[in-house]
């Protein structure tokens, strides 16, 4: 079976300070894979989504990157954190047959 | 542009009663509609998922309908408990196959 990881699950950063959190996929080869940002009192944002090793979609401009350096593994990172980064961060994947899409645990950011 | 609206926003029920959860999309040229539930600091887990080309689905006292062609779905919950009670989130996939476009969630609370 499939399954997602998220970490860490909780972060507290000052403004200005590097962000990287990371999502792992097991039991599947090749997803697609996403980031989405929940922030309070809002629904759910595409940020970025890969269809393969290096290849990286952006949704909206912003200071948050993202990266592929394995096929099971997305990297969401920032340089500079804002008070605006703060949020819940979603990975997710989706199944190719049926287009069903799952999540992961999440990351709860504070940036302070 | 795909806009996605979920009405009620909140829901508060007692326990027992049927309940219906209303989904409405813009653009009718979806692949897919899925429905998920959130609790509190946690992920999404998903519920159904309906094809384009299908009508409903169901799994156990859940049942979800989709109208293509008017860009509506329903997910009906039957004889509601405590333990439903959670946000409630629609999605339709479009642009490819890759992308969700999320509701804002109707958050639901069942009282005993």
């Amino acid at each position: 079976s499939q399954t997602i990881h998220q970490w860490p699950a909780t972060l507290v950063q000052p403004v200005g300070s590097p962000l990287s959190l990371e999502c792992t996929v097991e039991g599947t080869s090749n997803p697609n894979l996403y980031w989405y940002r929940q922030a309070a009192g809002r629904g759910l944002q595409l940020l970025f989504y890969s269809v393969g090793i290096g290849q990286i979609s952006s949704e909206v401009p912003q200071n948050l990157s993202a990266s592929r350096p394995q096929d099971r593994q997305f990297i969401l990172s920032s340089k500079k954190l804002l008070l605006s980064d703060s949020g819940f961060y979603l990975c997710a994947w989706i199944r190719q047959s049926s287009y069903e899409q799952y999540f992961g645990p999440g990351t709860r950011l504070t940036v302070t | 542009k795909q806009e996605v609206t979920q009405i009620p926003a909140a829901l508060s029920v007692p326990e027992g009663e049927n309940l219906v959860l209303n989904c409405s999309f813009t653009d009718s040229a979806i692949y897919n509609l899925q429905w998920f539930r959130q609790d509190p600091g946690k992920g999404l887990t998903s519920l159904l998922l309906i094809q384009s080309s299908q009508r409903e689905q169901t799994s156990g006292r859940l049942n979800a309908s989709l109208d293509k062609s008017s860009g509506r779905s329903t997910l009906y919950i039957a004889a509601s408990q405590p333990g439903d009670s959670a946000t409630y989130l629609c999605a339709v996939l479009t642009g490819g196959g890759n992308k969700l476009t999320f509701g804002t969630g109707t958050q639901l609370k069942v009282e005993l």
